[in-house]
């Protein structure tokens, strides 16, 4: 069965770039949707945007003008990168298989964004 | 964007008796609505999607119903696994979106 593990940096420094990586175990990344969604207390679920094994990509309008999303096949990977992050930005970070439905989905990373 | 409200915020029931949890759609979303329950230090689990169809190994205790703007999601008898956080979240437009979540707490 397929299995997602999110992988990165814990810590982020206002202001700098966030980065995660999504490793795809169990089955190819291809021919699927990947998205990566995030959860904070004040926010709730917030899906961030999705990316295609192709490449193509969507956002959500509200972190559009920050996010990058990268996929890899060679190695069953994509990644997330959110710019300029603030302390908003703090959250856990999940991937997930989409871009209906949400399933499965990784176990989540805590990112703590300060100095 | 959609915004999906739930309803309520806390459910306190006891093992054995039926929940009800309610999802409301700022406009029509036909029938692309999902349901997902997470436990604590958990990701969500996938347990409906498309209002009604039960996720692959989703005990039949768990349906979902409605259409439009208004969804129910019901467990008909609690067991103790199933004291959780309930979302919904909807596939009909951009941004997908995720409501607030409802918690169904053992009384």
């Amino acid at each position: 069965q397929v299995q997602l593990q999110e992988s990165g940096p814990g810590l982020v420094t206002p202001s700098e770039t966030l980065s995660l990586t999504c490793t795809v175990s169990g089955d190819s990344i291809s021919p699927y949707y990947w998205s990566w969604i995030r959860q904070s207390p004040g926010k709730g679920l917030e899906w961030i945007g999705y990316i295609y094994y192709s490449g193509s990509t969507n956002y959500n309008p509200s972190l559009k003008s920050r996010v990058t999303m990268s996929v890899d096949t060679s190695k069953n990977q994509f990644s997330l990168n959110l710019s300029s992050v603030t302390a908003a930005d703090t959250a856990v970070y999940y991937c997930a298989r989409s871009p209906g439905w949400f399933d499965p989905w990784g176990r989540g990373t805590l990112v703590t964004v300060s100095s | 964007e959609i915004v999906l409200t739930q309803s309520p915020a806390t459910l306190s029931l006891s093992p054995g008796e039926r929940a009800t949890l309610s999802c409301r759609a700022s406009q029509s979303i036909s029938s692309y609505l999902a349901w997902y329950q997470q436990k604590p230090g958990q990701a969500p689990r996938l347990l409906i999607y498309d209002a009604s169809n039960r996720a692959t190994g989703i005990p039949a205790r768990f349906s979902g119903s409605g259409s439009g703007t208004d969804f129910t999601l019901t467990i008909s008898s609690l067991e103790p696994e199933d004291f959780a956080v309930y979302y919904c979240q909807q596939r009909s437009n951009w941004p997908r979106t995720f409501g607030q979540g409802t918690k169904v707490e053992m009384k």
